[in-house]
């Protein structure tokens, strides 16, 4: 079974850090660009950034918002893939998602499967 | 950045034909995915690309697009279908590198 299960998310103030991990099973992780992607509590989704995979060079992507301070990596011998966050602001706040990036040619891109989400509350 | 503009709420009964659209400049050179998210729910994608929907999603769900706009079409709509609605497309020119709809609420009466 396909299946992204994120865990670390928690409360932090303002200026804090957090580090959310992914842990992916059921497909080839190693293949895959992995997405981060939040919701903030009652508004809709937000991309945040991507890892691409290393065959396709290892890079990676950011919204404006958060570029700077979010870092994402992945360590394919875990499965996992990580959200470094520092320097949290409170509108930070909201459940992180954590799903693949999928794409084929002529401009067709899609984010399938989801992980649950973890909920990250940045409050003093 | 850009934007993807959606109707914020529409309602349909049950077994009827509801069409929910999404309009956005970046829908001009990308093709939309459409995702269905209930309450308390992790996000679900129904639709992809010109109009292919994921295993396991039913085949009354259907796409199209047109210029810069791309509409989810659910045919015969069941009470299980009633959920927020939001599209997504590529970006290359905004500060987000994909871009979400505002999403839309369907309310199967």
């Amino acid at each position: 079974e396909v299946q992204l299960v994120e865990s670390g998310g928690g409360l932090a103030k303002p200026g804090g850090s957090l580090r959310l991990s992914c842990a992916a099973s059921g497909f080839s992780f190693s293949n895959d660009c992995m997405t981060w992607v939040r919701q903030a509590p009652g508004q809709g989704l937000e991309w945040v950034g991507r890892i691409k995979s290393k065959t396709d060079g290892g890079t990676t992507d950011y919204a404006a918002p958060v570029k700077g301070r979010f870092t994402i990596s992945r360590d394919d011998s875990k499965n996992m893939v990580y959200l470094q966050m520092n320097s949290l602001k409170t509108e930070d706040t909201g459940v992180y998602y954590c799903t693949t990036d999928k794409s084929i040619p002529a401009a067709v891109w899609w984010f399938d499967p989801w992980g649950q989400g973890t909920l990250v509350i940045v409050s003093s | 950045s850009s934007e993807l503009t959606q109707d914020p709420a529409v309602s349909v009964a049950l077994g009827q034909t509801v069409r929910i659209t999404c309009r956005g400049d970046s829908l001009r050179s990308s093709y939309a995915s459409w995702y269905q998210q209930k309450p308390g729910q992790a996000p679900v994608l129904v639709l992809y690309g010109k109009n292919n929907r994921p295993s396991g999603i039913p085949d009354r769900f259907s796409g199209s697009t047109s210029v810069n706009t791309a509409s989810l079409t659910i045919t015969g709509t069941q009470a299980e279908d009633e959920a927020e609605y939001y599209c997504n497309s590529r970006d290359n020119s905004g500060d987000h590198l994909y871009v979400f709809g505002t999403g839309t609420k369907v309310t199967v009466l």
